[in-house]
């Protein structure tokens, strides 16, 4: 199975700064089936980008993701307090579908 | 807007079977060309997709679990079900239900279910 390994662990940045998060993948991912999650405590995670780069409705566009082949990126551009969360990456070009064990996102 | 919801037993002793429920409102299971999930997450961890299936009842799950799962689909009640064989405290987790949407990703969730394995 395709491991995805997610950096960094831990983001501490203040309201209005630009985060970028790392999603690297054990073997080449089609960018048609990278996708990237938002989840806060208690709650289910919320789709935030499919095919590598579109956001999912209703997501702001401070969220963008890139990438192909084994790198891939979600940035979020000015952070805003309720972006304080856990972000995940998600292949499934490959079978069984994985997730990335997460960037946890803290806001100062 | 689609809506799902899972349900099902919240306590199951070991070696026992995992059984849940996912209904699905706001939508027939039946319409589009997308897979029915279930993904489960221990506390304080990742994410493991544990299997899908389709509304003619095709389906598959994730090698890791060794064959103890079973999903099944009724459309007649809209819900896709999961059972989980032969469990042990490391099934603890809260469980969810999800529609796959484009690229694979899962775009709908329910809000998810703690099932706890013990005596």
């Amino acid at each position: 199975e395709i491991v995805l390994t997610q950096s960094p662990g831990t983001l501490s940045l203040s309201p209005g700064e630009r985060a970028t998060l790392s999603c690297r993948a054990s073997q080449s991912v089609s960018s048609t089936y990278l996708a990237w999650y938002q989840q806060k405590p208690g709650q289910a995670p919320r789709l935030l980008i499919f095919v590598a780069s579109i956001r999912a409705t209703g997501v702001p566009d401070r969220f963008s993701g890139t990438g192909s082949g084994t790198d891939f990126s979600l940035t979020i551009s000015r952070l805003e307090p309720e972006d304080s969360a856990v972000y995940f990456c998600q292949q499934f070009g490959s079978s069984p579908p994985t997730f990335g064990g997460g960037t946890k996102v803290q806001i100062k | 807007q689609v809506q799902l919801q899972e349900s099902g037993p919240g306590l199951v002793k070991p070696s026992q079977t995992l059984s849940l429920t996912c209904t699905v409102s706001g939508g027939s299971i039946t319409s589009g060309s997308y897979y029915w999930s279930w993904i489960r997450q221990p506390a304080g961890k990742g994410l493991e997709w544990i299997g899908r299936i389709y509304a003619t009842g095709t389906g598959s799950h994730n090698p890791s679990l060794k064959g103890r799962v079973i999903i099944s689909v009724d459309t007649s009640k809209n819900r896709f079900s999961l059972k989980l064989r032969s469990v042990t405290a490391t099934d603890t987790a809260v469980y969810y239900c999800a529609k796959e949407g484009p690229g694979g990703s899962f775009q709908y969730w329910g809000q998810g279910t703690l099932v706890t394995v013990s005596s």
